[in-house]
């Protein structure tokens, strides 16, 4: 089963930065999804991907996706200190509902 | 509307022993699911209910695992005799939809065996 891969593991920024983070995967997706976890509660789901879209907004977020790199960005534009939190990418195959979740991306924004 | 919710949210139990896990979904949210990290690990899907029966199962690690969703509502996750790797976070979580619907999460059962 194929994972997504996200890069960096860790970030610490200021608020009012903008904060990003890659995800890779390996095999042919039907979507990609961000997830954010606060500590100790469950995911909440950000914003979903399909494999034929490029780029999709909410708010201040902007997902990219590459199929032909196998790799997906979020971008948290003008970071705040309620967006620290451990951020997850997610894929969905083809054939399956099954998502398969990368390590996970700790973001702190510091005020 | 009322979210996921798991009870209970933390367990700590012996090995040997075994532990019971209850999710319940978001009302009409037909499909539910099962998913659990383990400490430092990513997090990996157990398996799929489509209202009570289980559409996938190949993500449970083995046979002291056992789910149910009787009725179609609520669903249970057993572990009979817990062992130490057994030890992580359990999540369930539910979607109207199967394929390419999010997942509405529950805040999970962190599971501790001794």
């Amino acid at each position: 089963s194929q994972q997504g891969e996200e890069d960096p593991q860790a970030l610490s920024i200021q608020e009012g930065e903008n904060a990003t983070m890659n995800c890779s995967y390996k095999t042919s997706i039907n979507n990609l999804q961000w997830y954010r976890q606060n500590s100790g509660r469950g995911l909440v789901h950000l914003i979903l991907i399909r494999s034929n879209e490029r780029e999709k907004h909410s708010g201040r977020l902007r997902v990219t996706l590459d199929t032909s790199k196998k790799s997906s960005s979020l971008l948290i534009t003008a970071s705040r200190a309620a967006d620290t939190a451990s951020y997850f990418c997610a894929t969905e195959n083809y054939g399956n509902n099954r998502l398969a979740f990368g390590k996970g991306n700790q973001v702190v924004v510091i005020p | 509307e009322a979210g996921v919710t798991q009870f209970p949210s933390h367990s700590v139990i012996e090995k040997g022993q075994t532990v019971t896990l209850r999710c319940d979904p978001i009302s009409g949210h037909d499909n539910l699911y099962w998913y659990r990290r383990v400490m430092g690990k990513e997090i990996k899907f157990l398996l799929h209910f489509v209202k009570e029966s289980k559409q996938d199962e190949s993500g449970m690690p083995n046979n002291r695992f056992l789910a149910e969703r009787t009725g179609g509502t609520y669903s249970t996750l057993k572990v009979q005799p817990a062992e130490l790797e057994d030890s992580g976070v359990y999540f369930c979580a539910s979607s109207p939809g199967a394929y390419n619907s999010p997942l509405h999460f529950g805040n999970g059962t962190r599971l501790t065996v001794t």
